[in-house]
């Protein structure tokens, strides 16, 4: 079964500090694809990053930067120099296997960044 | 204008009332998705349609069905509306030649079943 927790239900820093999101997944399968999707307040989901398995190379966006490490079946996501507009609720999921269609959600990580 | 549009974006109804959530998209991809989501539970998937002609059952199908209209559309009726039905949907499409075969998602409908 394929799972995905983010262990972070709120977290809450004061603008400018760093800030890591933590996801950690479950798959048997070999081949599988992670996402992190972004929902600010005003509800839509907007995506951030993909990934997938036999790609190990960190990546690095402006003030975002990805670690993905097979070891520990981890994606987690920093936010460098956070900014208000970081507020949201992001959610990072899984696609499991060569023909599959579903993508499983952790629950999410509300991120508050205070002025 | 939006490659994924919903509407109506926000819906109040009553129990027992049957509801239609609509979904545009003009990305052109043939699969598209109806998920729910719930507070602390993330998103969770309703249905699933790779085509006009194919249709799926996602993990919660349970008092759904959806249609396929046409490549471009894909509605999701609630037959007889119940109030743990209350959550925000969310219509994505995907396109399967992608690498990643990424989805995108819709602006989100914001149900209320009283």
């Amino acid at each position: 079964a394929q799972k995905v927790t983010q262990a972070q239900t709120e977290i809450s820093v004061v603008e400018k500090e760093d800030v890591t999101l933590d996801c950690v997944y479950e798959t048997r399968d070999t081949t599988y694809y992670l996402f992190w999707y972004k929902q600010p307040p005003s509800g839509e989901l907007v995506f951030l990053i993909r990934r997938n398995s036999f790609d190990e190379q960190n990546e690095i966006s402006g003030r975002y930067s990805w670690n993905f490490q097979k070891s520990t079946s981890s994606f987690n996501f920093t936010i460098t120099a956070s900014q208000v507009v970081d507020s949201a609720v992001y959610f990072c999921a899984l696609r499991s296997g060569q023909g599959a269609q579903k993508l499983v959600f952790g629950q999410g990580t509300r991120l508050t960044i205070n002025p | 204008d939006a490659d994924v549009t919903q509407t109506p974006r926000n819906r109040i109804t009553k129990t027992g009332k049957r509801i239609m959530l609509e979904c545009s998209q003009t990305k052109g991809h043939d699969r598209m998705y109806w998920y729910r989501q719930d507070p602390g539970l993330g998103l969770r998937l309703i249905y699933y349609s790779f085509d006009v002609k194919d249709i799926n059952k996602g993990e919660i199908s349970d008092g759904y069905s959806v249609s396929r209209q046409a490549q471009a559309k894909f509605s999701l009726s609630l037959e007889s509306a119940i109030p743990n039905q209350t959550a925000l949907y969310f219509c994505a499409t995907s396109d399967p030649l992608a690498p990643y075969n990424e989805q995108f998602f819709g602006p989100g409908t914001r149900l209320t079943v009283l």
